[in-house]
């Protein structure tokens, strides 16, 4: 089985700020990892995804992400946020092959609070 | 193109009632998916559609949840004898084909048992 930890509940920054929001996963086989952001009222919106190759991983509005397997960490990063990112993110780990390598499992999110 | 869309976004019943909740997968994607998320929570898998077979349903919590699928494209996932506990949102996702693929989220349906 998977788990995904997400370290932080809620972090606030201020606008322009740079910010990181932590995941970490345990895994007993390899697994592809994802950024999710939900945003008020809305569905999940992918933000970015690995599956192989660069460990460094960039997405929509400005994210990226870096895979540490030694560390087991997928952390997400953004060198300066903005009002419109205030949003929830979930990371989420899926296995990359043999049985259930449909089902992702999700951390449990990190609101992101930006202020002004 | 469209994405994924569900019906209602929020419904209220009382305790012990029975609630349908739909689902509109995009266009085209095979397989279909339904989570719950509770208050605080991440989403949790419930079970999984390949085509118009429930490919793992092992995510149900119990007999009264029970989900359809019949022509491959819409879904319903059905509560009966609803409890408080089953308040939570109910995301419904798609995928082209299965397996690792990306995985499109709807806005979720809100349910709330009185």
């Amino acid at each position: 089985a998977q788990s995904v930890t997400q370290l932080d509940s809620q972090v606030p920054v201020f606008e322009e700020a740079p910010v990181e929001l932590r995941c970490n996963y345990s895994s007993s086989v390899s697994v592809y990892l994802f950024w999710y952001v939900q945003y008020p009222n809305q569905g999940l919106q992918l933000l970015l995804k690995y599956l192989s190759g660069s460990t460094l991983v960039k997405g929509i509005n400005g994210f990226e992400a870096e895979f540490n397997k030694s560390q087991t960490s997928f952390h997400l990063r953004k060198p300066s946020v903005h009002i419109s990112d205030t949003a929830e993110y979930f990371c989420a780990v899926i296995r990359n092959s043999g049985g259930s390598n449909y089902k992702l499992t999700f951390g449990k999110g990190t609101l992101l609070t930006v202020n002004p | 193109g469209a994405g994924v869309s569900q019906t209602p976004s929020n419904k209220v019943t009382e305790k012990g009632k029975y609630v349908e909740l739909r689902c509109d997968p995009i266009s085209g994607h095979t397989a279909l998916y339904w989570y719950r998320q509770s208050l605080g929570q991440g989403p949790e898998f419930l079970i999984y559609f390949q085509g118009t077979g429930a490919a793992d349903d092992s995510g149900l919590p119990n007999d009264r949840f029970f989900a359809v699928r019949p022509e491959g494209s819409v879904s319903t996932l059905k509560i009966q004898r609803t409890e408080r506990g089953d308040s939570a949102v109910y995301l419904c996702a798609s995928s082209l084909l299965g397996s690792s693929d990306t995985q499109y989220f709807g806005p979720g349906t809100r349910l709330t048992v009185l």
